[in-house]
């Protein structure tokens, strides 16, 4: 069955820096690749997307790349802040499929 | 523009009971996706309706289903609750049909079972 792979692990990062978060993927490869933000007892707010044959996109501070080879996406928070606190979950869409598989996100937490 | 609302916030049920949770679509959006979160967790994919049909479903029981109505809005009724189903329901509405749109969620109901 597919895997969607993010780090357990808060990132606890300083303000001003850039903050990496990785979503590694086992099995099929995706169609599509979605980053969404979380706070505490909210929704998911979508951040960005990216399709299998893109390798990268950039969306103001933001930075999403997608290697199909490695079966991995990289998101990049440059210039961190604190309001950037939250929890990111990637989410991915397969051919052939209606549905967004989510990973179980990863805390990232900016300290002033 | 209005949002993506949910109804209720808070929920306290007993194993055994039923329950029905709403959601208002965003204006202009004709596709209701419903997603279970348990704590700690991303969110799991219980079913989609477009244009008051089921349009896919995820490993969820039979207990599970719904309704969307034709002004898109949508219910989830969850029967014969249990333990496990305490979790924070999620609702997202999109443009259209299928994962490829951005989703738009709501901020969910905490069910929380007895």
């Amino acid at each position: 069955s597919q895997k969607i792979e993010q780090n357990s692990e808060a990132l606890n990062i300083q303000e001003g820096k850039t903050a990496t978060l990785t979503c590694n993927y086992t099995n099929y490869s995706p169609a599509y690749l979605q980053w969404y933000r979380q706070d505490p007892g909210r929704g998911p707010v979508f951040l960005l997307l990216i399709r299998e044959n893109e390798k990268e996109k950039r969306k103001e501070r933001l930075k999403v790349t997608f290697d199909t080879t490695l079966k991995q996406s990289l998101f990049h928070i440059t210039a961190s802040q604190p309001a950037d606190s939250a929890t990111y979950l990637c989410a991915l869409t397969f051919y052939g499929n209606n549905r967004l598989a989510f990973g179980k996100g990863n805390q990232v937490v900016v300290i002033p | 523009e209005t949002g993506v609302t949910q109804s209720p916030t808070h929920l306290i049920k007993t194993r055994g009971q039923q329950v029905t949770l709403r959601c208002s679509s965003q204006s202009g959006h004709n596709t209701v996706s419903w997603y279970q979160q348990a704590l700690g967790q991303g969110p799991q994919f219980i079913f989609q309706y477009y244009r008051e049909e089921e349009n896919g479903r995820g490993n969820f029981p039979p207990r599970f289903s719904g309704l969307q109505f034709p002004n898109y809005s949508s219910e989830l009724n969850v029967n014969a609750l249990e333990l496990d189903d305490s979790a924070l329901y999620l609702c997202a509405s999109s443009l259209t049909a299928g994962a490829v749109n951005e989703q738009f969620f709501g901020p969910g109901t905490r069910l929380t079972v007895l």
